[in-house]
C-alpha cells in the first residue's frame, strides 16, 4: 500500500544539536509539506515543496531548514537556532492539482532532552 | 490571507446523539475545503472535502458536511455518534494561488460519553 513514513516516531533533542526528521512518500507525489503542531494551535506550515530540488517558506520556517533532492523524501532538519522545538511534526503529500488533498503521515514527537 | 476558524475547542455529545461542528472561513472567493480527523498521536485522516457543485458533500465514517457560501462556513455533521468517533477534528482552507497549501482551524476536541 502507498503511504508517508516518517521516522522515528520519537525523538530526543539536547540543547544545541540539531536534528534531522525523516518523511518518505511512495505515492508518486509531486508536493511535500512539513507542519508543527502545539496543543490548542492546529497545525501551521513550516516548509513546502511543489517539485524536485525546490522549497518554499511557510509560516513559522525560522529555525528549521529542508532539503528535496528526491521525489520521494523530505527531510526536515530542527536547528539549535529553534528555541522551542518541543512539538508534534507531521509530513504531508499531494499531487500539485489544488483539488487534490493533502495525505499524512503518523508523525514524530520532538522533545528537549 | 485567507483564514478558517472553529469556535468550539471541545464538544461532548453522548453515544447516539448527532453531532454538529463548525467551521467558518475567511476569503473572498470559494476556497476547496477540507475536514480531517485525528486521534492520538497519529496522523491526519481526511473524512471529506469540497471543491464545487453539490453543497452537500458525503464522507467516510458516515460524516457529512454542507457548504453554505452566505455564511462561510463548512459545517460537519453525523446523524449517531459512535464511542469510536472521539477524536480532534480540523477544518481547513486551500485557496488558488495559494501554492496549493492548507490553512487549518485549531481544531474541535470530541469526546463522546457512554
Amino acid at each position: 500500500d502507498g503511504g508517508i513514513t516518517q521516522s522515528p516516531k520519537y525523538l530526543f533533542r539536547k540543547e544545541g544539536q540539531n536534528v534531522t526528521l525523516s518523511c518518505e512518500q511512495n505515492l508518486n507525489h509531486d508536493a511535500m509539506y512539513w507542519y508543527r503542531q502545539d496543543p490548542g494551535q492546529g497545525l501551521r506550515l513550516i516548509y513546502y515543496s511543489q517539485i524536485v530540488n525546490d522549497f518554499q517558506k511557510g509560516d513559522i520556517a525560522e529555525g528549521y531548514s529542508v532539503s528535496r533532492e528526491k521525489k520521494e523524501s523530505f527531510p526536515l532538519t530542527v536547528t539549535s537556532a529553534q528555541k522551542n522545538p518541543t512539538a508534534f511534526y507531521l509530513c504531508a503529500s499531494s499531487p500539485r492539482d489544488y483539488n487534490q488533498p493533502q495525505h499524512f503521515g503518523d508523525g514524530t514527537r520532538l522533545s528537549i532532552l | 490571507a485567507q483564514s478558517v476558524t472553529q469556535p468550539d475547542i471541545h464538544i461532548t455529545v453522548s453515544e447516539g446523539a448527532s453531532l454538529e461542528l463548525r467551521c467558518n472561513y475567511s476569503y473572498g472567493a470559494t476556497p476547496y475545503l477540507f475536514w480531517y480527523v485525528q486521534s492520538p498521536g497519529q496522523g491526519l485522516q481526511l473524512l471529506l472535502k469540497y471543491f464545487s457543485g453539490d453543497t452537500l458533500v458525503q464522507g467516510i465514517k458516515g460524516f457529512e458536511a454542507e457548504f453554505k457560501r452566505s455564511q462561510s462556513s463548512f459545517n460537519l455533521r453525523k446523524p449517531s455518534v459512535h464511542w469510536s468517533d472521539a477524536a480532534e477534528y480540523f477544518c481547513a482552507v486551500k485557496v488558488t494561488g495559494g501554492g496549493n497549501k492548507l490553512t487549518f482551524g485549531t481544531g474541535t476536541q470530541l469526546k463522546v460519553e457512554l
